[in-house]
């Protein structure tokens, strides 16, 4: 595709909600990462894949997140029983490799809002 | 843990005046360094990175090691220029970190 796609564009959910988020990368890029951007605090890591290598969750805010990464392409992030704090934008972007030295292509987010 | 500070949330200044848009990180290895951009209903973009020595739109960035800053700058800055702008370093391994942004604008 021409860049990283993410669905839905919007999505509000009531508290207690489970949402998914979904990132579909550049075709080709290896590496997929997860960032939450919220007003004043920047972008927040949250997971990364690289390749069919397991995922390094170490940025996932509780085990109320998660994600996976299917066929190496195709990524799902959840968030399970939604609470108001985890409204956000939540951006997806993609890169070549993994090492992290190449630049990141973004998405144009998921702004997600929990009433 | 590593750190990036971008000190200003909002910086204003008049169309052609010249801009600087400050950042410091916390790392004493030998990081990699980036300026992103995102303009108003576009996604975040990257602007210039240290490793490439460019210039882009007039933009440039000099790294300091010794104050750990890569400081953006532009001598005249342009209405087009407002954005908001986020500092990032990645040091060697997969995970890119981001300062927090500065929303630039410029006035005409």
């Amino acid at each position: 595709g021409a860049g990283v796609s993410q669905s839905p564009s919007n999505k509000v959910t009531e508290k207690g909600k489970d949402v998914e988020l979904r990132c579909d990368p550049i075709s080709g890029h290896t590496a997929l990462y997860w960032y939450r951007q919220s007003l004043g605090q920047g972008l927040e890591f949250l997971i990364y894949f690289q390749g069919n290598s397991a995922p390094d969750k170490s940025g996932l805010p509780s085990d109320r997140f998660s994600a996976e990464r299917t066929g190496g392409s195709v990524s799902t992030l959840t968030i399970q029983r939604t609470q108001q704090e985890d409204s956000a934008v939540y951006l997806c972007a993609s890169s070549l490799d993994g090492t992290g030295r190449e630049k990141l292509f973004f998405g144009s987010g998921t702004q997600l809002s929990v009433l | 843990a590593q750190r990036v500070t971008q000190p200003e949330k909002l910086l204003s200044v008049f169309k052609g005046a010249p801009v600087e848009l400050k950042c410091n990180y916390s790392y004493s290895g030998s990081p990699e360094l980036f300026w992103y951009v995102q303009y108003s209903r576009q996604r975040l973009q990257l602007l210039l990175r240290h490793i490439s020595r460019e210039s882009i739109k007039g933009f440039t960035a000099d790294l300091n090691k010794g104050e750990t800053s890569f400081h953006l700058k532009k001598p005249f800055a342009q209405e087009e220029d407002s954005a908001m702008y986020y500092c990032a370093v990645n040091t060697g391994g997969f995970k890119t970190i981001f300062g927090a942004g500065t929303r630039l604008f410029v006035k005409a």
